[in-house]
């Protein structure tokens, strides 16, 4: 079984700033992948950014990237210029990477979620 | 835009009430998913579906049951709620692309269950 573990459940960044939310996962697997999720205040979750284990480069997405470290199992991800619109609940996931017909492989395991709130 | 809904944003019942939380989805996906959603837990899975009526559990399925009669549907049961059922509830979709798996998840918005 895969455990996701996010280990700061609250964090705070001042707007235009650099954060980083911390992720480790555990798992035998060898292919798998990763995500980065947002929930904001009373929104609908949204997907963030996803990198794939085999891929070696770190995933980019306008001001959000991630710094994989597949040896170490750990996925934090990086918020640059922060805004006020990146207050939200951040969850890290892991997916096995499968066949469709096994059901199993589109399994989500989600980590506990990280607080972040980006102030003036 | 995919687009997932779900039937009620707030929802009160008494214990013991059967309860049905409803989940649609506009973009014919294969697969459906049900989470509750607690503090400090994150969201743990409670069943999926990866076709019409097929079905897995999750993590969490004790007092939980689903059904999914169409492609576009997928309806969480409480058979007898009970108050540690109280929760947001979450439900989400996704596709699959030839024989491999998707990988990203869509979400509803979220049913906010409280059961007295």
């Amino acid at each position: 079984a895969q455990t996701v573990t996010q280990s700061q459940p609250e964090m705070s960044v001042q707007e235009a700033e650099t954060v980083t939310l911390s992720c480790t996962y555990d798992t035998s697997e060898n292919n798998y992948y990763l995500f980065w999720y947002k929930q904001p205040p009373s929104r609908q979750m949204i997907l963030v950014i996803r990198q794939e284990a085999y891929k070696q480069q770190n995933a980019t997405e306008n001001r959000f990237s991630v710094n994989f470290q597949k040896a170490a199992k750990s996925f934090s991800l990086k918020i640059s210029d922060s805004q006020l619109g990146d207050t939200a609940m951040y969850f890290c996931a892991f997916m096995k990477h499968g066949v469709y017909n096994t059901g199993t492989a589109s399994k989500l395991t989600f980590g506990t979620g990280t607080r972040l709130q980006v102030t003036l | 835009d995919v687009k997932v809904t779900q039937s009620s944003r707030y929802l009160v019942k008494r214990t013991g009430e059967k309860v049905f939380l409803e989940c649609v989805q506009d973009m014919d996906h294969e697969n459906m998913f049900w989470y509750r959603q607690d503090p400090g837990l994150g969201l743990r899975l409670i069943y999926f579906s990866y076709d019409v009526k097929m079905k897995e559990k999750g993590d969490i399925p004790e007092g939980y049951s689903v059904s999914r009669e169409k492609k576009e549907r997928f309806s969480l049961i409480l058979e007898s709620a009970s108050t540690n059922q109280t929760s947001m509830y979450l439900c989400a979709s996704s596709s699959h692309l030839g024989e491999q798996v998707s990988y990203e998840q869509y979400f509803g918005p979220g049913t906010r269950l409280t059961v007295t």
